[in-house]
C-alpha cells in the first residue's frame, strides 16, 4: 500500500529565504505525482504535476522534481513571499488507472514579512 | 468557468440523519471523486467514478454511498450520519489522459 510523508510538518520562515518541501513515497510505481496548495478553508489548488517519465517541473517561483527510483521529490520555492503561506500537498497517481490520489499530511509554511 | 463545484459548503447533521453531497463539473471529465480531510491527515479517498452509471470503492467507503447518473455530476450520500463522519468533503475530477485532478471548494460537515 502506498504511504505518502511530507516533511517537515510546519515551516516558519522570514521573507525572501528559498525553502525546500520534501514528500517521500514508498512504492515507486506511480502515475505521476502533483503538488498542491490549500489555503485555510479553502480547497486545493494544483502547482505543479510532473509525470512518471518527467524529472522535474517548473511554474515561475516554483520548481519539482521527482526521483522515483529513491521515492522522493522536492518542491523549491525561491525568494519566498508572505502570501505563499499556505499547506502545500503533494499526492502521487495510483499507476493501476484512473488517477487515484494518496496524500500525504502536508506541509504547513508560515512566510513572516 | 467554474470548474468542480460543492453544494452545500456548510453543513450540520444530528446523528442518524442522512444527506446527500453533490458535486458538478463542466470540463467534460470522465474521472470523479470523493476525498476526505481530516486534521492532521492528508485527504483519503471514499469512491469513485470512471464514468456515466460507474462507482468503485476507495478506501474509506464505509457509511457512504455514491451515485453517478450524468457525466458532470457525482453525488455523495451518507444514510445515517455519525460523528465519525465529521470531516471536510473534497470533490475532484479528472479526464483519463495524463493530466492533473481539479478540486471543488469542500464541504464541511459536523455530525453533533
Amino acid at each position: 500500500k502506498q504511504e505518502v510523508t511530507q516533511i517537515p510538518a510546519a515551516l516558519s520562515v522570514p521573507e525572501g529565504e528559498n525553502l525546500v518541501l520534501n514528500c517521500s513515497f514508498t512504492d515507486s510505481a506511480i502515475y505521476n505525482l502533483q503538488w498542491f496548495r490549500q489555503d485555510p478553508g479553502k480547497g486545493l489548488t494544483s502547482l505543479l504535476l510532473i509525470q512518471s517519465s518527467q524529472r522535474e517541473q517548473t511554474s515561475g517561483r516554483l520548481n519539482a522534481s521527482l526521483d522515483k527510483s529513491s521515492g522522493r521529490s522536492t518542491l523549491y520555492i525561491a525568494a519566498s513571499q508572505p502570501g505563499d503561506s499556505a499547506t502545500y500537498l503533494c499526492a502521487t497517481g495510483d499507476s493501476g488507472g484512473y488517477n487515484k490520489l494518496i496524500f500525504g499530511a502536508g506541509t504547513r509554511l508560515a512566510v513572516h514579512p | 468557468n467554474a470548474g468542480v463545484t460543492q453544494t452545500p459548503k456548510f453543513r450540520v447533521l444530528k446523528t442518524g440523519q442522512s444527506m446527500t453531497l453533490l458535486c458538478a463539473q463542466d470540463m467534460n471529465h470522465e474521472y470523479m471523486y470523493w476525498y476526505r480531510q481530516d486534521p492532521g491527515m492528508g485527504l483519503r479517498l471514499i469512491h469513485y467514478s470512471v464514468g456515466e452509471g460507474t462507482t468503485a470503492k476507495g478506501e474509506v467507503p464505509d457509511g457512504y454511498n455514491v451515485s453517478r447518473l450524468k457525466k458532470q455530476n457525482f453525488l455523495l450520500g451518507l444514510e445515517s450520519a455519525a460523528p465519525s463522519q465529521t470531516s471536510v468533503y473534497f470533490c475532484a475530477s479528472t479526464p483519463p489522459s495524463r493530466q492533473g485532478a481539479f478540486f471543488g471548494q469542500g464541504t464541511r460537515l459536523t455530525v453533533v
